[in-house]
């Protein structure tokens, strides 16, 4: 596989669930990012992670808790959600030092709802 | 700080007309810009990008933009717009100077709604 692969694509989970998101890139990146896109809302920046270290945090909840075990692989553990949590969450990845040359590539994104 | 301004949140525009959707952005030093495309129910996908030199831009299905330094402007163009070409547009931003670490600023996006 190539490029940025998310999953699930779809995940339904009530508030007292623990799930994760998966992120995995596969074109030698070593900056990831998570964004939380809502309905009429921007996009919001979540957390950013450069050379596997979290270089960014936007304020987010302590229900949301990312990991990036490796350069290719970036996690978003969920766990005690609100149903305002409910969005198109996200993962871009991009080379660090040039992502302003280059821009991110984006995966397709997992839908979540939260019930 | 930076900023991307997208002045229309929504353009409905019928198949085969020309289109163009806006972006403004604020920045003291120069930038690297860029359009992103969503369809629905996906990712972004990169359209185009200027870094430096012309400053008119052509990139995938048709698109193409333009940098227009004094206005601080990056708008987007296409002249005959295809019912494939329904979805959401994103303006973005890199600074080369900026404590964002080159990291991008977007837009809130532009809805493009193509009617038969």
């Amino acid at each position: 596989e190539t490029g940025v692969t998310q999953t699930p694509r779809h995940l339904v989970m009530g508030m007292t669930n623990k799930k994760s998101l998966k992120c995995e890139q596969h074109l030698g990146h070593n900056a990831m990012y998570w964004y939380k896109q809502s309905a009429k809302k921007p996009l919001e920046l979540m957390f950013v992670y450069s050379l596997e270290e979290r270089v960014e945090n936007n304020s987010v909840p302590s229900r949301f808790s990312p990991e990036c075990p490796n350069s290719s692989h970036l996690f978003l553990h969920l766990h005690t959600l609100q149903p305002e949590d409910s969005a198109l969450y996200l993962c871009a990845s991009s080379q660090e030092g040039l992502q302003g040359l280059y821009g991110y590539t984006f995966g397709s994104g997992t839908r979540l709802t939260v019930v | 700080a930076q900023s991307v301004t997208q002045l229309d949140s929504q353009v409905p525009v019928f198949e085969e007309a020309p289109v163009e959707l806006r972006c403004n952005y604020s920045s003291s030093v120069s930038v690297y810009l860029f359009w992103y495309v969503q369809y629905p129910n996906q990712g972004l996908q990169l359209l185009l990008k200027y870094l430096s030199g012309s400053t008119l831009v052509k990139g995938i299905n048709g698109f193409e933009a333009e940098f227009n330094k004094s206005q601080t402007s990056f708008h987007l163009r296409k002249p005959s717009v295809h019912i494939s070409d329904t979805a959401e547009y994103f303006c973005a931003v890199s600074d080369l100077d900026g404590g964002s670490q080159g990291n991008l600023i977007f837009g809130k996006g532009t809805k493009l709604s193509v009617k038969p």
